[in-house]
Order: structure tokens, then C-alpha cells, then sequence
């Protein structure tokens, strides 16, 4: 079974640029999370989807941050206009509807320069 | 929204030895710790998890030790092995609070060989 997909791995981008980020999960997985770690500290929850519906986007540190699901399948997190206190890793996880156990992908290393 | 501490930051542990990571939650409706494992350039791995309604878990090396009362839990590894090193993450979440995870902020072991 593939596990959490994300891309891409990195990205180096200037302020006030527009980045995307796209997290595939686990197939079936109708939960899907988005978490960010900035640099020297924890992984700080973002949002989350069950299916295509936003459950819970409390994290969402501002309005420039735009997350989607449509269909319910894989997710992308859209960064627009880019700043330097965005840089970090954005990691997606996923769970079976339901479940605790939440999956990991590999993160994309975003750097705003 | 829950808190969690993590101690030490860093641990370093002869080959062999036992490594001991301790984390303290503050939201006394926490009920599912899990932990995982970062190894450098990897996505974060679930090693072991507990929940509120056990006070030990052991699998193999790792166990995973929960006092409810003083809201902390813990992390053993024991005859350690140099791939045993990596970033360390303790979690946090509610059922029923769509399982956000709540995490510290990692302990990077390192065993000496």
C-alpha cells in the first residue's frame, strides 16, 4: 500500500510569490490533516478535511493560506502572497474515517526568501 | 487548545543504554498519545501509541508509560542502537476533537557507538 504522498519535496520561492502544495493520502483515508513545522519548533496543526469538507481550519495561521479538497481525494495547500515567516515544513497525514492513527507524508521544505 | 512539553530537547545515550523522553500534557480530555519517529530526511513515523484507559504499553525495546493524574507520559527505548537515532515526537489529541494532534517539539537522540 502507498503511503502519504506530498509535492513537491521542496521549494525555494521569493516574498510575495504564490506557492502550491499537494499532499496525496493513503487511499480510502477520508481524513487528511495538514501540520506545519517551523524551524526550532513543534508541529503545529493547521487544518483538516473529512472527505471534501473543511472539519476543522482553526490553525490556519492567516488568509493568505487557501486549502482544497475536491472530490475528497488528494489536497493542496495554496500559499498566495508568500512571506518569510511562512517557511517551514508542511506536513499531510491521513486516517481512516473514524481512526486515531494518523499517517505521515514526507513534507515539502518551503523557503521564502 | 492542549499543550505539550517535551524534555530533554536533546539526549545523548551510550549504545546499549536505555534513552528515557518525557512529555506532559495540559488538556485533561487528551486521551490518545501517540509517538513518533523522524529519522533525518524521513517522514515522521508512528512508533508506538497509547491510550487514556491503559498505563503501559511495550513493544519489543519501546514501551510507552501514562500517568493520567500528573498528565504526562513517556517514551523508553532500551538496549539502544545507532538506528535508533533520530528527531523524537510526542503527540496529543482528543476523540471526538476531530484527533487534531497537539505535538512537542521533538528530542533528537543520538546513540554513541
Amino acid at each position: 500500500e502507498a503511503g502519504v504522498t506530498q509535492f513537491p519535496s521542496h521549494s525555494v520561492i521569493e516574498k510575495g510569490q504564490t506557492v502550491t502544495l499537494r499532499c496525496d493520502p493513503i487511499s480510502g483515508h477520508d481524513n487528511l490533516y495538514w501540520y506545519r513545522r517551523v524551524m526550532g519548533k513543534e508541529i503545529k496543526f493547521l487544518l483538516h478535511f473529512v472527505k471534501e469538507s473543511k472539519q476543522d481550519e482553526s490553525g490556519m495561521p492567516n488568509n493568505r493560506f487557501l486549502a482544497e479538497r475536491t472530490g475528497g481525494t488528494y489536497s493542496t495547500l495554496k500559499v498566495q502572497p508568500a512571506e518569510l515567516e511562512d517557511s517551514g515544513v508542511y506536513f499531510c497525514a491521513s486516517s481512516q474515517g473514524g481512526a486515531e492513527t494518523q499517517y505521515f507524508g514526507p513534507g515539502t521544505r518551503l523557503l521564502v526568501l | 487548545g492542549e499543550n505539550v512539553e517535551q524534555h530533554p530537547s536533546t539526549l545523548s545515550v551510550q549504545e546499549g543504554d536505555s534513552a528515557v523522553i518525557k512529555c506532559t500534557y495540559s488538556d485533561s480530555a487528551s486521551n490518545y498519545f501517540p509517538w513518533y519517529k523522524q529519522e533525518l530526511g524521513k517522514r515522521p513515523q508512528l512508533i508506538i501509541d497509547i491510550r487514556s484507559n491503559v498505563g503501559e504499553k511495550k513493544d519489543q525495546r519501546i514501551a510507552v508509560t501514562l500517568n493520567k493524574t500528573a498528565k504526562h507520559f513517556s517514551l523508553h527505548i532500551t538496549e539502544t542502537q545507532p538506528e535508533d537515532s533520530a528527531v523524537y515526537f510526542c503527540a496529543a489529541s482528543r476523540r471526538g476533537g476531530n484527533n487534531r494532534l497537539a505535538f512537542g517539539k521533538g528530542n533528537q537522540v543520538v546513540v554513541i557507538p
